[in-house]
């Protein structure tokens, strides 16, 4: 099965560059996908399959999966991209998806 | 426009039952996957079931197999989790959420129904 790891904590300054990453052996061999979480709101999906940006999603968000780590971009980072965000592969042999322990990024 | 509400959370006793509503509007939760995930106090997020498109295939966490029951009700429009042997690891915020056919990735989620176990 999978574990994937993500760093505990981000932070970046404004106008900054912030690179979350996601870890697990081989990891280029899936596809990742990754979700902001803001306190008190559901969750949203800000890229799919490494590197797609859903409608209405910055085009400041940008993805990569190489070897061992994807890597979730926020470029220009503005105090309102502070969120936890979350990786996501789906575990084909298990049959389910399996979920990052989460980053809290922090601007400021 | 998609919807997802959930409804039905609360304080339980260890040991208790709790059962967990999901309405959803702007598609049928007939043609989709859904899903229940958690988050816990001090945790990431946590996968915990979903039930298939059509044929109503169901499959769980090892976490919850054997406690937690998903069923849907088509003509409702609504996905149920049946939580029972509750224990405190349980607690959690519940997210209802709709697997992106073909994708396997969540495209729309509730805001979640927080779930506390204590006595």
């Amino acid at each position: 099965s999978y574990v994937l790891t993500q760093p505990p904590s981000v932070s970046v300054a404004p106008g900054e560059t912030a690179r979350i990453t996601c870890g697990e052996n081989n990891i280029a061999s899936k596809t990742v996908h990754w979700y902001q979480r803001k306190p008190g709101q559901a969750p949203v999906l800000v890229m799919y399959y490494n590197d797609a940006r859903p409608s209405g999603i910055p085009e400041r968000f940008s993805g990569s999966n190489s070897g061992n780590t994807a890597t979730l971009i926020i470029s220009r980072a503005e105090v309102g991209d502070a969120a936890d965000y979350y990786c996501q592969v789906w575990d084909s042999g298990a049959s389910h998806p399996v979920f990052g322990g989460g980053t809290e990024l922090t601007v400021l | 426009q998609v919807q997802l509400v959930e409804s039905g959370g609360g304080l339980v006793k260890p040991g208790g039952s709790l059962r967990l509503s999901c309405a959803a509007s702007g598609f049928n939760v007939g043609d989709q996957y859904m899903n229940w995930i958690r988050l816990g106090p001090g945790k990431g997020l946590e996968w915990v079931s979903y039930i298939g498109a059509s044929i109503a295939y169901t499959k769980y966490a090892d976490s919850v197999e054997g406690r937690f029951t998903i069923s849907r009700d088509n003509a409702k429009n609504s996905v149920y989790l049946q939580m029972d042997s509750l224990r405190a690891e349980d607690t959690a915020l519940y997210f209802c959420a709709r697997l992106w056919n073909g994708y396997y990735s969540f495209d729309h989620w509730g805001q979640g129904v927080l779930v506390t176990v204590s006595s």
